[in-house]
């Protein structure tokens, strides 16, 4: 199986801050990887995917980058409503995996 | 709109069954694949299985298979998870997932717990 690796595992900032989230795959992907945001007890929600394509609705300050194993997941001008989990997964190869997820608390 | 609607989830004794459903409606459901992903309680997301729009592939998770089923019905819109032999390790929030034509879940239901217990 695929593992991916996300880092830090949690992390505070600040509304206004500009964030980066890591996320390693164990083998090349191939840019199939997307990120979710998931708030306590609600569902996931997708932001990106194939790496750098925003979902629709999405707002633009959240934006993906990285190719072949490494990826990164950018929000800019931090608002009260990012403060969240988020995932990366990868969608090439079955099992689809998720990394351990990054916790965003405000500081 | 997206919606899907999960039900089916409850309390239930190790070694024991339990179905899933979840209820599509805004798309044409039978034109594409659909997942179920699951959240154990405190724990990060996981991937259960992959159905195709004909049915035709199904693809589980190493700690499911030979255990739980994956199968649509597409005359009632509606995906289900047949899950037997339960363990407490089954224990989760289990979602339903629509995807999108590069195999990715792109909108997601609400979730129902399913609690093994004895």
């Amino acid at each position: 199986d695929i593992q991916m690796t996300q880092s830090p595992s949690s992390l505070s900032a600040s509304v206004g801050d500009r964030i980066t989230i890591t996320c390693r795959a164990s083998q090349d992907i191939n840019n199939y990887l997307v990120w979710v945001q998931q708030k306590p007890g609600k569902a996931p929600k997708s932001l990106i995917y194939a790496a750098s394509s925003l979902q629709s609705g999405v707002p633009s300050r959240f934006s993906g980058g990285g190719s072949g194993t490494d990826f990164t997941l950018t929000i800019s001008n931090l608002q009260p409503e990012d403060f969240a989990t988020y995932y990366c997964q990868q969608y090439n190869r079955y099992p689809y995996t998720f990394g351990q997820g990054t916790k965003l608390e405000i500081k | 709109q997206v919606q899907l609607v999960e039900s089916g989830g409850g309390v239930v004794q190790p070694g024991r069954s339990l179905r899933l459903s979840c209820a599509a409606s805004g798309f044409t459901f039978s034109s594409y694949a659909m997942h179920w992903v699951r959240q154990a309680p405190g724990k990060g997301l996981e991937w259960v299985a992959i159905i195709s729009s004909d049915a035709s592939k199904k693809y589980y998770v190493d700690s499911v298979k030979g255990r739980f089923t994956i199968s649509r019905d597409d005359s009632k819109n509606t995906l289900y998870l047949q899950m037997n032999s339960l363990r407490v390790e089954d224990t989760a929030v289990y979602y339903c997932a629509k995807s999108d034509f590069s195999g990715r879940e792109d909108y997601w239901g609400q979730g129902t717990l399913v609690t093994v217990s004895s």
